[in-house]
């Protein structure tokens, strides 16, 4: 499969513990993005890298948020301090830099905040 | 009003019908538009994309942007049980020279009944 992967596919974790996802884009694509999903929602941006640099970040990034891309091909999302209302599907998604630049998402990373 | 409304369904049809699934959006800065398909706890899975103004078709599917009027649509012919997911409309605007944060609608459910 080549296309965007993500792990884990489900998580439940306790109030308060911290969690990390890694994303692994298609191998050609120098762009990836985050985006969250909660029921009954579409998906909304969070953070975009290309390469390794990041390039911008939504107001829905809280500080208890980090993503990293350290060498400009997989990437991780950290939540510190989980709290209920970070319950959602975290997606992943990748591109080429323009003028190719459509955008593909994973499967998600299911988080439960108990 | 959020940037993007989308009819929400559930949006129930027999095998075979034409089904029209229709978005509006605000920001008249949009000039790419896309139609994505997810299935239940699965991500989304890019279905159509379009650049401004138009008509596109790519087999049962056709998707029509009206940028006059801030409305585009995606049209299924002869539906079909495998097609029964939700249908998310995206769309972004030209920041920076090129596309990268999509906003989406909220989905509409639709099951194509056998």
């Amino acid at each position: 499969d080549t296309g965007v992967s993500q792990d884990p596919r489900h998580k439940i974790t306790k109030r308060g513990q911290n969690v990390t996802f890694r994303c692994d884009p298609i191998s050609e694509h120098n762009r990836l993005y985050w985006y969250r999903q909660t029921l009954g929602q579409g998906p909304e941006f969070l953070t975009y890298f290309q390469n390794e640099a990041q390039l911008e970040k939504s107001r829905l990034l809280s500080d208890r948020f980090s993503a990293e891309r350290p060498k400009g091909s997989f990437s991780t999302l950290e939540i510190q301090r989980t709290e209920q209302g970070d319950s959602a599907m975290y997606l992943c998604a990748s591109s080429l830099a323009p003028p190719g630049n459509t955008i593909y998402f994973g499967e998600g990373s299911w988080l439960t905040v108990v | 009003q959020k940037e993007v409304e989308q009819d929400p369904g559930p949006l129930s049809v027999p095998e075979g019908a034409i089904v029209s699934l229709n978005c509006t959006y605000s920001n008249s800065a949009f000039q790419y538009f896309m139609w994505y398909r997810q299935y239940s706890r699965k991500g989304p899975e890019l279905l159509m994309y379009t650049y401004s103004s138009g008509n596109k078709e790519d087999g049962r599917f056709t998707a029509q942007v009206d940028k006059s009027s801030k409305y585009i649509s995606l049209f299924i012919r002869d539906s079909q049980p495998s097609d029964s997911a939700t249908y998310l409309c995206a769309m972004s605007d030209n920041s920076g020279g090129s596309n990268y944060k999509l906003t989406f609608g909220k989905g509409t459910l639709l099951t194509v009944n056998p």
